[in-house]
């Protein structure tokens, strides 16, 4: 079992969707980032988050430290926003650990 | 300003061959990490350099993987014997923040290496 595990796997949804993508990890963390992989390999960071929840613009990441669980949400979805959402911690004994990603389609 | 930029963008080449990939960090940048991404698998951390210390090669696969960089400029990541298993996109980061804070690193467009 991987240590990062995200879900779903693939998400095709229509523009104008709530999108929930969500990262379960089984290590003790110090930080859980989001990141965004466009088409052509580069990575954006979206959110670094300890705990609570971070807003910005259309997007929304929450985290439950006790549960070890995150979830990035996508309000009022569009075709710009496909890409593939990467979850990765940062273990408490200093190593980074990667999901495998979402890939996310959003159709106009 | 210019990002971080790696070359070549493709690589194709034999298993048993030796290959070189290039990483050009952003100015400045005293961090510095190269990533393996297999096809269907999430990043793997390889190497990180920080100014002139001691890099962190936890992450490197084998023996047949090594990486150089002096000072804070240019990186190559070397891999020796190419298997196939080594396919993978490499990706190289640069950041002036603090160990492993995604948040502060610059991702490069990435190498993509095929094995035959």
């Amino acid at each position: 079992k991987n240590e990062v595990e995200q879900s779903p796997q693939n998400l095709t949804a229509q523009e104008g969707e709530f999108i929930t993508i969500n990262c379960s990890y089984s290590v003790g963390i110090s930080a859980l980032h989001w990141l965004q992989q466009h088409p052509g390999g580069g990575i954006v960071s979206l959110f670094m988050l300890s705990s609570g929840k971070k807003k910005h613009g259309r997007l929304i990441a929450t985290i439950n430290i006790q549960e070890k669980h995150s979830s990035l949400h996508i309000t009022a979805s569009h075709p710009r926003d496909s890409a593939v959402y990467i979850c990765a911690v940062r273990s408490r004994d200093d190593k980074i650990i990667f999901g495998k990603g979402t890939r996310l389609h959003i159709l106009p | 300003g210019a990002g971080v930029s790696q070359s070549p963008s493709n690589k194709v080449t034999e298993k048993g061959k030796d290959v070189e990939l290039r990483c050009d960090p952003i100015s400045g940048h005293t961090a510095l990490y190269w990533y393996r991404q297999r096809l269907g698998q999430g990043l793997e951390f390889l190497i990180y350099f920080q100014g002139n210390s001691a890099p962190d090669k936890s992450g490197l696969p084998s023996d047949r993987f090594s990486a150089e960089r002096t000072g804070e400029s240019v990186s190559t990541l070397t891999i020796q014997r190419t298997q196939q298993e080594d396919s993978a996109v490499y990706l190289c980061a640069s950041s002036s923040g603090v160990r492993f804070s995604l948040g502060t690193q610059y991702f490069g467009p990435g190498t993509r290496l095929t094995v035959l």
